[in-house]
């Protein structure tokens, strides 16, 4: 059984840095083909795909935060971090990782999100 | 960026009734679109990947339809547990970018 679990920070200030990470069970990523994204969703507004890192080391990161967004992983300990800097109330949302595997092709497995809220 | 637009918005049904949500991509993205279903205070759910291809445990009136630009997820028969809201998304090219949502409410 696939099972996903994010953690951090609930409040952010502005200007700060924000790392969440994503612990998770059933899969390695070592695994060819498999890999683990984070998405984030604004309060009443839709999702947007943040981060991705495969398997073998590859990163994507999306062009409109790739100044701000780290993504790393660690195969041991069974962990995806994202790490956002210079935090905005604009940020403010549930941030979700996701387990994308070899069929199917995209995010089979979600964690359950973790609510993220910038403000002084 | 592929902008992918879905429509209605809203759609206001009945339990039993046929539901129609459209998807349509700003360019072309093969067959590598996927569905989920995403209820108040949880994660999305996968319903469809590959345009047509059911998930695991993804009831049969459930289906997808589509390729390149326009794409259609249809719920034969409404249950009250499918009311909720439900995304496309692409992952032709990066970044993978989700629909807007069409939300499914009862009538």
């Amino acid at each position: 059984q696939i099972t996903l679990q994010e953690s951090g920070p609930s409040l952010v200030q502005p200007t700060q840095t924000l790392t969440l990470t994503c612990t998770f069970t059933g899969f390695s990523l070592a695994t060819t083909g498999v890999g683990v994204g984070w998405i984030r969703q604004p309060p009443g507004k839709a999702l947007e795909c943040l981060a991705f890192i495969y398997w073998d080391g590859e990163k994507r990161i999306s062009p409109s935060l790739n100044t701000r967004l780290t993504i790393t992983k660690d195969t041991s300990r069974n962990q995806v971090v994202l790490t956002m800097t210079n935090m905005d109330p604009v940020d403010t949302g549930t941030y979700f990782c996701a387990y994308k595997g070899v069929l199917p092709p995209t995010f089979g497995h979600w964690g359950q999100g973790t609510l993220v809220t910038v403000s002084s | 960026e592929i902008v992918l637009t879905q429509s209605p918005v809203t759609l206001s049904l009945s339990p039993g009734e046929s539901a129609t949500l459209s998807c349509r991509a700003s360019q072309g993205v093969a067959s590598q679109l996927a569905w989920y279903q995403q209820k108040p205070g949880q994660a999305p759910r996968l319903l469809i990947y590959d345009a047509s291809n059911r998930a695991t445990d993804i009831p049969a009136r459930f289906s997808g339809s589509g390729s390149r630009t326009d794409f259609t997820l249809t719920i034969s028969s409404l249950e009250p547990e499918d009311f909720a809201v439900y995304y496309c998304q692409q992952r032709h090219n990066w970044p993978w970018t989700f629909g807007q949502g069409t939300k499914v409410d009862i009538k």
